[in-house]
């Protein structure tokens, strides 16, 4: 059973407007969350984290949101570039029991020059 | 990431056959995990460890091994491979057992079984 859920496969957006990925999780006790960025046959690099203790952090053109009630995390990417284009995953874990990290399915970004 | 290789990148194998996917890192960092990637799935955690000969079990790890005996290899065994282990191995590492500061995967070894 997926615990971590992107429900958007996909998603095209014009260069320079702002691109919204989401991603909703099951399990209440996660409290640490990451976005990666995935390339055509290449590993997955990381983006950007967010502990459960804060609901926004910021990275340049990323930013993420966490909505802990609504079990809701958003990656805002501002403006969009045409490298942007690849495929995003969003990562759960509860730190209280270790090691594992539940992925979301991934959306796939385009964005349109 | 140069810090991380996976051999082989490509590999097809028979049904019923052993293989073996490698995973070496000159990071030094103590963990190192074993993810599979599938459409409909997104990664999934086969193994960990948590150091050399110190392995444990992740999400879906029926039909694998893995072993650690020394700190930059970490290896994944298909004991006898299936047609539902055709997937794409990524192998990671990662400083912090929480995964503070998130992983650094490989490139992956895309593994088919016929």
């Amino acid at each position: 059973d997926q615990q971590v859920k992107q429900n958007s496969p996909s998603l095209s957006v014009q260069e320079g407007r702002i691109s919204i990925l989401n991603c909703d999780y099951t399990n209440s006790m996660f409290d640490y969350f990451l976005w990666y960025k995935k390339y055509p046959a290449e590993g997955p690099t990381f983006l950007i984290s967010i502990s459960s203790i804060k609901d926004k952090n910021e990275d340049g053109r990323f930013t993420v949101f966490l909505n802990k009630s609504a079990k809701h995390l958003s990656l805002h990417i501002v403006p969009s570039q045409p490298g942007d284009s690849a495929v995003y995953f969003c990562a759960a874990s509860d730190r209280g029991t270790g090691n594992q990290f539940y992925f979301g399915t991934g959306t796939s970004l385009t964005v349109i020059p | 990431d140069a810090g991380i290789t996976q051999s082989p990148r490509h590999k097809v194998t028979e049904t019923g056959t052993p293989v073996t996917l490698r995973c070496h890192q000159t990071e030094n960092h103590r963990y190192m995990y074993w993810y599979r990637q599938d459409p409909g799935h997104g990664l999934r955690l086969i193994h960990y460890s948590y150091g050399v000969k110190d392995t444990d079990k992740g999400e879906v790890s029926d039909g694998y091994s893995v072993s650690r005996s020394k700190t930059e290899d970490f290896l994944l065994t298909l004991e006898s491979a299936t047609s539902s282990q055709t997937s794409v191995y990524f192998c990671a590492i990662s400083e912090s057992g929480q995964g503070i500061g998130g992983y650094t995967f490989g490139s992956g070894t895309r593994l088919t079984v016929v």
